[in-house]
């Protein structure tokens, strides 16, 4: 198996533009996580699915933030507009039904808004 | 709220020497807990986990201790080599929630 795959590893994005990170769990895990890694409040959860449907949205910022995850193999994140203070580390991670062996991180986006 | 974090950001060491990286967290109905090691430019990868009906579980050169009494948490490694330098994370949760992390502690090796 690859591993949680996320695209792009950098983005680069000017104040005010959409940004979409994509995510591909690992085949067979029901569970996926969005985290954001910053220097300063560390790994933050976002969102997390369980069997494609939303659990807690609460850790998502405010309505610039969306998730969505249209199928089992597929996850993306969105920001509409993107702000300077959304710059971080976001990361994505499956996981399957029991509680063994914790969560497999990708190996995040870096996204700077400029 | 609920929280998980580390005593320390930072410990040095020298290789060969045994590391200890403790934890502290608050949510007391949590019942599993995993370290992690972030190396630079990758994303966490898991090393050892524990469940709160164990107090010591051990692994390859690792040994995570539990105290559940005061809510403590602790990774040993066992005669740390250069290539165990980079971040380890604790983090905790109980059914049906997220794993929350503490902030990390950078673990430096120089031979």
């Amino acid at each position: 198996d690859a591993g949680v795959i996320q695209s792009p590893r950098h983005e680069v994005t000017e104040m005010g533009q959409e940004v979409t990170l994509r995510c591909k769990p690992i085949s067979g895990h029901n569970s996926l996580f969005w985290y954001r890694q910053t220097m300063m409040r560390g790994l933050e959860l976002l969102i997390y699915f369980n069997n494609n449907v939303p659990i807690d949205d609460s850790g998502m910022p405010e309505d610039r933030f969306s998730a969505k995850m249209p199928n089992a193999s597929f996850s993306t994140l969105k920001i509409q507009p993107s702000e300077p203070r959304d710059s971080a580390v976001y990361f994505c991670a499956s996981s399957g039904s029991n509680r063994n062996y914790g969560y497999t991180f990708g190996s995040g986006t870096r996204l700077t808004v400029v | 709220g609920e929280s998980v974090g580390l005593h320390l950001p930072t410990l040095s060491v020298q290789e060969g020497d045994n590391s200890i990286i403790n934890c502290a967290y608050s949510n007391s109905a949590s019942d599993y807990f995993i370290w992690y090691k972030q190396e630079s430019g990758k994303g966490p990868q898991f090393i050892i986990d524990i469940r709160s009906n164990m107090d010591k579980r051990q692994g390859q050169r690792v040994t995570v201790l539990l105290n559940k009494t005061v809510k403590h948490l602790s990774l040993q490694i066992a005669a740390t080599q250069p290539g165990d330098s980079a971040v380890y994370f604790c983090a905790e949760n109980q059914a049906g929630t997220a794993l929350i992390f503490g902030k990390g502690t950078t673990l430096s090796v120089s031979s």
